[in-house]
């Protein structure tokens, strides 16, 4: 089992629509998670960053980690066209500086 | 805040020769920075940790000597790749650890584009 999974899509929705990315991850110690947006050909972006369960809100984007399910969610409200991208879990593996990415889930926002 | 410049965005080159790339934290400091190797359509692979005045770490089944790197202050990491083959061709991107910042977060640099001829 993969320490964090992620649907790797493709994700296709309409512009305006309300977007739900997620991930699962295996090892309850995991206490951080982030979630970073990667456009082609281009690094990754830090999105947003939690660190206990509940919901986290910045703009249109809100993160939202439930550790009793080992859960975490990423929900993008009125999307965008320039939200079409590539969008990467992540987690710091226990005892070690190295992050630990999810597969990644390539999102298009139709006009 | 919390910039990391990478250059070159995109490099050509023939097969045998060595090709470096520079990872550089503008406005912040960096003990620790990372490597990473993309193909298309996957995720992140790391291929090493880098730290300031040490030797870097390396992950299974990355080559020491073909991929190397140097971490000499806390706002450069450099990887060179040596005597590189069209099978080296990828995209590789760099990380940094902000020594200040919150616990854990790597900011990335915008890759570059390795294609060997």
């Amino acid at each position: 089992q993969k320490e964090v999974e992620q649907d790797p899509g493709p994700l296709s929705v309409p512009e305006g629509a309300i977007v739900s990315l997620n991930c699962t991850y295996s090892n309850s110690a995991f206490q951080y998670f982030m979630w970073y947006r990667q456009y082609s050909r281009k690094g990754p972006e830090l999105l947003m960053y939690t660190y206990s369960s509940g919901n986290k809100e910045d703009g249109r984007f809100t993160a939202q980690v439930d550790k009793s399910s080992k859960y975490i969610s990423l929900f993008i409200r009125d999307s965008q066209p320039s939200d079409s991208a590539t969008y990467l879990c992540a987690t710091p593996l226990q005892g070690a500086q190295k992050l630990v990415f999810g597969q990644g889930t390539r999102l298009t926002i139709n006009p | 805040g919390a910039v990391v410049s990478q250059h070159p965005s995109w490099v050509i080159c023939k097969s045998g020769t060595s090709v470096k790339i520079e990872c550089r934290s503008l406005d912040f400091q960096a003990t620790t920075m990372f490597w990473y190797r993309q193909f298309p359509k996957q995720s992140l692979m790391l291929m090493a940790t880098s730290n300031e005045g040490s030797k870097a770490t390396y992950e299974q089944g990355v080559e020491k000597d073909k991929f190397l790197i140097n971490h000499a202050s806390l706002t450069l990491s450099t990887l060179t790749v040596t005597s590189a083959h069209p099978e080296d061709s990828s995209f590789y991107i760099c990380s940094a650890k902000d020594l200040a910042g919150a616990k854990n977060i790597q900011y990335f640099g915008a890759g570059t584009r390795l294609s060997v001829l």
